[in-house]
């Protein structure tokens, strides 16, 4: 059973571009979160989506959006991009959503992204 | 809304010995915990979870945690550790049954785990 796959592992932008990342989950999962993990302010929820509706979302400003589609697959796009945007980006995908009994959350391998 | 506190930044140990690491949350909400370990340059793997029931869980690679309701604590052991346990190690936390809630873990800081032979 394939893992969580997210693309692509590493990227390099600008100052002032965008960037769409994509998390392919585990087939059969519904639920796709997103995380910024960062030395600074560490593992921060970004949104969840289940069955393409976004159900909840972090403190992050409205660069930062996503998308899921009918396929589970997700993206998540940051626009005018700042230096502090620099961080991995965690995908997680899980049958229903964390916190209902016996669901659990299985991590991607992240999208390491560098703004210059 | 949830916190949890990472009591330990780094944990220096000698291969062999135990070791613990220790997570304190803040909730007024009853709610799930997790322990994660992160390698270099990868994602974040499950050791083990609590749900509901016995409150020390086992889980991969002989680690162990028990939840002390009373305390807030959800302390991570093994009782023998490998240089192949280096690593940082999270603790996490849900509340039930979503809500506002959906698919959001809130992490600790993170403690890293340094086996020396």
């Amino acid at each position: 059973k394939a893992g969580v796959t997210q693309t692509p592992r590493y990227l390099i932008k600008t100052r002032g571009q965008q960037v769409t990342l994509s998390c392919s989950p585990i087939s059969g999962h519904r639920s796709v979160s997103w995380y910024q993990q960062t030395p600074g302010q560490g593992l921060q929820f970004l949104f969840e989506y289940f069955s393409e509706t976004q159900r909840n979302k972090g403190n992050f400003p409205g660069r930062f959006s996503g998308r899921q589609f009918s396929n589970s697959r997700s993206e998540m796009n940051v626009s005018t991009l700042e230096l502090g945007d620099s961080a991995l980006y965690l995908c997680a995908s899980s049958l229903a959503a964390v916190g209902h009994q016996n669901t659990e959350a299985f991590f991607g391998q992240g999208t390491r992204l560098t703004v210059v | 809304a949830q916190s949890v506190t990472q009591l330990d930044s780094q944990v220096p140990v000698f291969e062999e010995a135990p070791v613990e690491l220790r997570c304190n949350y803040s909730s007024s909400v009853s709610v799930y915990l997790f322990w994660y370990v992160q390698y270099p340059n990868q994602g974040l793997q499950l050791l083990l979870k609590y749900l509901s029931g016995s409150t020390l869980v086992k889980g991969i690679n002989g680690f162990e945690a028990e939840f002390n309701k009373s305390q807030t604590s959800f302390h991570l052991r093994k009782p023998s550790v490998h240089i192949s346990d280096t690593a940082e190690y999270f603790c996490a936390v849900t509340p039930w049954a979503g809500g506002t809630s959906y698919g959001k873990l809130t992490f600790g800081q993170g403690t890293i785990l340094t086996v020396h032979p």
